[in-house]
């Protein structure tokens, strides 16, 4: 079974306004990752959050992460149209093996 | 460095045949796993392998084959193909310690009549 599950599974905005997307877990996990697919393409590394850090920042991006509560949020700020994507996150354990969730299918509004 | 390759880009197979998915990276990683990806599904875990001669079955194992025989390749074999196994197969390899990102290849898409 997969062990992250992304929600919303799809979300629609302006550009300009901010995307936020939310990864819940089950099992204690070393790092998450969010990766980003473009239609038809492969998935490419956007973040990784260890289980010991709370917040990271990448440019227009930013994650949390709580594993008190085996949640993660992705925030995508003043997204772009080249943003539409769908979005992944993946855990994982101690087999460095990521875990993927079915993803959010953005859609950035031009 | 050419990071992850994977070939062919794109399979057309009848059923019962056989045919294998190649998976090379240069980055000397440890880590080299294959997952497949079917619509509304997300990636899932078929094979991986944690190095040379070493390989363990994922979330979805059944009908494929791998090994390892060196650290650059980790070939997925299909014994006998399904139409079930039509899906998108990502290759990706990954690093330990310091270096956990997960490379992806760019994928094989492979049809089963």
């Amino acid at each position: 079974s997969q062990q992250g599950e992304e929600d919303p599974q799809a979300l629609s905005i302006q550009e300009g306004e901010n995307a936020t997307m939310n990864c819940s877990y089950k099992t204690s996990i070393n790092n998450l990752q969010w990766y980003r697919q473009n239609s038809g393409r492969g998935l490419v590394h956007l973040i990784l959050i260890r289980s010991n850090e709370r917040e990271k920042h990448s440019g227009r991006l930013r994650v949390t992460l709580d594993t008190s509560k085996k949640s993660s949020s992705l925030l995508i700020t003043a997204s772009r149209a080249a943003d539409t994507a769908s979005y992944f996150c993946a855990t994982s354990g101690g087999s460095y093996i990521p875990t993927f969730g079915r993803g959010t299918s953005l859609i950035v509004h031009p | 460095n050419a990071g992850v390759t994977q070939t062919p880009k794109f399979q057309v197979l009848k059923t019962g045949q056989s045919m294998t998915l190649q998976c090379a990276q240069d980055m000397n990683h440890e880590y080299m796993s294959w997952y497949r990806q079917d619509p509304g599904m997300g990636l899932r875990l078929i094979h991986y392998s944690v190095g040379a001669g070493i390989t363990d079955q994922g979330e979805v194992p059944n009908g494929y084959n791998v090994s390892r025989s060196t650290t650059e390749d980790f070939p997925l074999r299909l014994l006998s193909a399904a139409p079930s196994q039509t899906s998108v197969y990502f290759c990706a390899s990954t690093g330990t310690g310091g270096r956990q990102t997960q490379y992806f290849g760019p994928g094989t898409r492979l049809l089963v009549l």
